[in-house]
């Protein structure tokens, strides 16, 4: 089966401007999760989709948002680059069985810079 | 709030010799623990995990939830054991998907 996709590979913005990232899960999968990773800061939770809806959040500003669509596939959005934004986004899918221990699959990620 | 530390940013071992890569966490409920690991040029994936209670490629990793620690082991390791380790928790809970990391430790295997 195909692995967890994401579409853009590399992206180059300048401040002020805003990005949309997107994710495509496992075929199956029904929970998408996004992460931020950057070197000072390591690997952070971003946001939890399941069903269309948000079911966890990490602690980002409101410009990081993101939605998932009936098919899974899940985008997110960053309002008013910051330099700071600067990361590795990943995304993971699970197939959300309800059972906790659930492995989480990673996509390659997008680079982002802001310039 | 949960929390993973990776004492070890990087971990240098000669091919064959033991390796232990350190991981403690802080969490007040019943966490899950995980071990992830990145490759070169390849994507994260996950190594093993502590409900499975199974070795992978000759690691295994115990919770210790006196120490709070899941600290990953190999009796002998391989060159193919270079890559990045990472530790996670999740805070457990039906529908609870949220991965806390820590920030990773560096295993470079000397042949």
């Amino acid at each position: 089966k195909a692995g967890v996709t994401q579409t853009p590979r590399y992206l180059i913005k300048t401040r002020g401007q805003q990005v949309t990232l997107s994710c495509s899960p496992i075929s199956g999968h029904r929970s998408v999760s996004w992460y931020q990773q950057t070197p000072g800061q390591g690997l952070q939770f971003l946001f939890e989709y399941f069903s269309e809806t948000q079911r966890n959040k990490g602690n980002f500003p409101g410009r990081f948002s993101g939605r998932q669509f009936s098919n899974s596939r899940s985008e997110m959005n960053v309002s008013t680059l910051e330099l700071g934004d600067s990361a590795l986004y990943l995304c993971a899918s699970s197939f959300a069985s309800g059972n906790q221990a659930d492995t989480q699959y990673f996509g390659p990620g997008t680079r982002l810079t802001v310039l | 709030a949960q929390r993973v530390t990776q004492p070890e940013k990087l971990l240098s071992v000669f091919k064959g010799a033991p390796v232990e890569l350190k991981c403690n966490y802080s969490y007040s409920g019943s966490p899950e623990l995980f071990w992830y690991v990145q490759y070169s040029r390849q994507r994260l994936q996950l190594l093993l995990r502590h409900i499975s209670r199974e070795s992978i490629k000759g690691f295994t990793a115990d919770l210790n939830k006196g120490e709070t620690s899941f600290h990953l082991k190999k009796p002998f390791a391989q060159e193919e054991d270079s890559a990045m380790y990472y530790c996670a928790l999740s805070r457990g809970g039906a529908g609870s998907y949220q991965l806390t990391f820590g920030k990773g430790t560096k295993l470079s295997v000397i042949p």
